[in-house]
């Protein structure tokens, strides 16, 4: 069975520190690892991984892919009490129409 | 304009009660899907449709009943609601394997009395 292991489960920092949130996976033909963010409703999507080695970047965000080692990693740097959210990893199989999610890890950023 | 849209947003209702939430998406998606997010944050995939037909059903209740009467529409209706059905139901959609357009509705918090 697809699993998505997300660890810290929860983080609390100071506005300016950088963090990194972890999730590994284990998945049948793997195709893809997205990363979402939560705050009070929907997740909105940050960023698709399918390729090792290559970075995804956003404004602060940055995410990468290990498919040796079965693991992302999202950064956030210079973090803002806007960044407090609940951060979800997910991943698909080749023919898969679903995604299967990490329990998220729930950040706190403190002025 | 929104994406994905869920009603209602909010939902109390006794238990032993049967209730139903809608979901209309205007992506022109082919692919729909219900996600339960429990307490714990926990999104996990109860059903999804492609093309109106089911092709995902994971173990849920039979109390749970899906119905796509066309592709831009994934409604979940619910007999006999049980406290443990409390919980954010959440439905997306995406363009079939591209599951980079996976967009959620804003989701529908369910509270069984």
């Amino acid at each position: 069975e697809d699993k998505v292991v997300q660890s810290p489960l929860s983080l609390v920092v100071h506005e300016g520190d950088t963090v990194t949130l972890n999730c590994s996976y284990e998945v049948t033909n793997f195709r893809s690892l997205l990363w979402y963010k939560q705050e009070k409703k929907a997740p909105t999507f940050l960023f698709m991984l399918t390729s090792s080695g290559i970075e995804k970047k956003s404004g602060r965000l940055s995410s990468i892919l290990d498919k040796k080692e079965l693991f992302s990693i999202l950064n956030i740097t210079a973090t803002q009490t806007g960044d407090s959210a609940v951060y979800l990893c997910a991943n698909s199989g080749a023919g898969s129409y679903q995604l299967t999610f990490g329990k998220g890890t729930k950040l706190s950023v403190i002025p | 304009d929104t994406a994905v849209s869920q009603t209602p947003k909010y939902l109390v209702t006794q238990m032993g009660n049967d209730k139903s939430i809608k979901c209309e998406q205007n992506l022109g998606h082919d692919t729909m899907y219900w996600y339960k997010q429990d307490s714990k944050k926990f999104l996990k995939i109860m059903f999804s449709y492609n093309n109106k037909e089911l092709i995902i059903n994971e173990t849920v209740p039979n109390r749970f009943s899906p119905k796509s009467p066309d592709k831009a529409h994934l409604n979940l209706h619910i007999n006999s609601l049980e406290l443990g059905d409390s919980a954010v139901y959440f439905c997306a959609s995406s363009q079939g394997l591209y599951l980079s357009g996976y967009t959620f509705g804003s989701g529908t918090r369910l509270t069984v009395v």
